[in-house]
């Protein structure tokens, strides 16, 4: 059973695309994380939400408690944004992570 | 800009040897996770920690595991009687005020088990 479902798993564009990451859960969360994964593998922290939209920078993210989803936006895209993209949940007692969109963005 | 930092970067070590993975948290946070992340697949929770002692765990954190802040600023993850599957990258992270609060990841450790 998956608790976090993402898509795509693969994303390809082209250099100042518009880009969207969705996350579908199915479990009660006191949290919800975007978190970015280096090829190097280092992980950053992006986003942590619980109600509403965030923005910082040319990211948005975006999370519908009700719906039980979430979603990542990446306006004017560039080849450093190439990476993993991980949805993670907290749930208060037990973290969930997506298996991650990878995106690769093409000068 | 303060940073949580993992040693070390890369481990080796025989089956059935312990390993201690050491973690230094950001100083002021007061929650302490460890993540593990076998190749190719997502990451995975194992133990949250506060107050000087395990919050949460996961169910693959098992007796094989415990974790120790033996003096304040150092945060250690100990695997006992290593096997080949416990070959995977272990990230260390720690939030602030609240568990809720953005964590902030080490660079991990590459522990290879031969």
């Amino acid at each position: 059973k998956n608790e976090v479902e993402q898509s795509p798993q693969n994303l390809t564009a082209q250099e100042g695309e518009f880009i969207t990451i969705n996350c579908s859960y199915s479990v009660g969360i006191s949290a919800l994380h975007w978190l970015q994964q280096h090829p190097g593998g280092g992980i950053v922290s992006l986003f942590m939400l619980s109600s509403g939209k965030k923005k910082h920078g040319r990211l948005i993210a975006t999370i519908n408690i009700q719906e039980k989803h979430s979603s990542l936006h990446i306006t004017a895209s560039h080849p450093r944004d190439s990476a993993v993209y991980i949805c993670a949940l907290n749930t208060g007692n037990q973290f969930y992570f997506g298996t991650g969109t990878s995106l690769t963005v093409i000068p | 800009e303060p940073e949580v930092t993992q040693t070390p970067s890369h481990q080796v070590t025989q089956m059935g040897q312990e390993v201690i993975l050491r973690c230094v948290p950001i100083s002021n946070h007061l929650y302490f996770y460890w993540y593990r992340q076998i190749l190719g697949q997502k990451v995975e929770f194992l133990v949250s920690f506060y107050n000087n002692e395990i919050s949460e765990k996961s169910e693959i954190f098992d007796d094989q595991f415990s974790v120790e802040r033996p003096d304040g600023s150092n945060f250690t993850l100990k695997i006992r009687s290593t096997k080949l599957e416990d070959s995977a990258m272990y990230f260390c992270a720690s939030s602030g005020q609240i568990s809720s609060y953005e964590q902030y990841f080490g660079p991990g450790t590459r522990l290879t088990v031969t």
